[in-house]
């Protein structure tokens, strides 16, 4: 039963557009949602986070979007840079956990084409 | 500020042997988390550890067993390990209980034959 999905395994954008990430879950405890990146060879690293009490958080070239009645989110990167190359995991926390234990999706690898 | 390490970074064992890992966090940070990644099944969550106490384990059998010291290093074990045990282990640290954020290090990849 995965909690936590992203629906596109693989993504192609050309340098400059917008890139658009999405990411789809079922457990309505969910309150915290996060996007890590990943490169190989390295662990993932934070990229941005939204609260269930916003629908918008945004820094940079990074902006994240909660639909909460939807149970949707998604992470647009404007414009998109080759160096945003990699694999892109959106994970959620749920504050009735006693600690913190994340969710991850599957994950999306994005390719920027120069 | 150091991020988190993990040792070893590769590791290549035989069915049926045990295997430790080892994970130092950001200095400072008292909770740390254990993940396995592996192509399948992506990342999954295995325990959290917070002041030397297990506070979340996830659905992974008892081979899969861990611990942290008084400095907040944290160690996981697997015994009796099978083939499909060989994953990226990865490590995360945060700062505190209910720090949502978590900073992961570069894993251990672990090859199981």
């Amino acid at each position: 039963d995965q909690q936590v999905k992203q629906n596109s395994p693989s993504l192609s954008v050309q340098e400059g557009r917008i890139s658009i990430l999405n990411c789809d879950y079922t457990n309505s405890m969910f309150d915290y949602f996060l996007w890590y990146k990943k490169y190989p060879a390295e662990g993932p690293t934070f990229l941005i986070s939204i609260s269930s009490i916003k629908d918008k958080n945004e820094d940079g070239r990074f902006t994240v979007f909660l639909n909460k009645s939807a149970k949707h989110l998604s992470l647009h990167i404007v414009p998109s840079q080759p160096g945003d190359s990699a694999v892109y995991f959106c994970a959620a926390s749920a504050r009735n956990n006693a600690g913190n234990m994340l969710t991850f999706g599957g994950g999306t690898r994005l390719m920027v084409k120069p | 500020k150091a991020g988190v390490t993990q040792t070893p970074r590769y590791l290549i064992k035989t069915r049926g042997q045990q295997v430790t890992l080892s994970c130092s966090p950001i200095s400072g940070h008292r909770s740390v988390s254990w993940y396995q990644q592996t192509p399948g099944q992506g990342l999954q969550f295995l325990f959290e550890y917070f002041s030397e106490t297990q506070r979340n384990k996830g659905n992974f059998p008892g081979r899969f067993s861990g611990r942290q010291f008084s400095n907040s290093r944290s160690e996981m074990n697997v015994s009796t390990l099978e083939l499909g045990d060989s994953a990226l282990y990865l490590c995360a640290s945060s700062l505190l209980s209910h720090s949502y954020e978590q900073y992961f290090g570069p894993g251990t990849r672990l090859t199981v034959t």
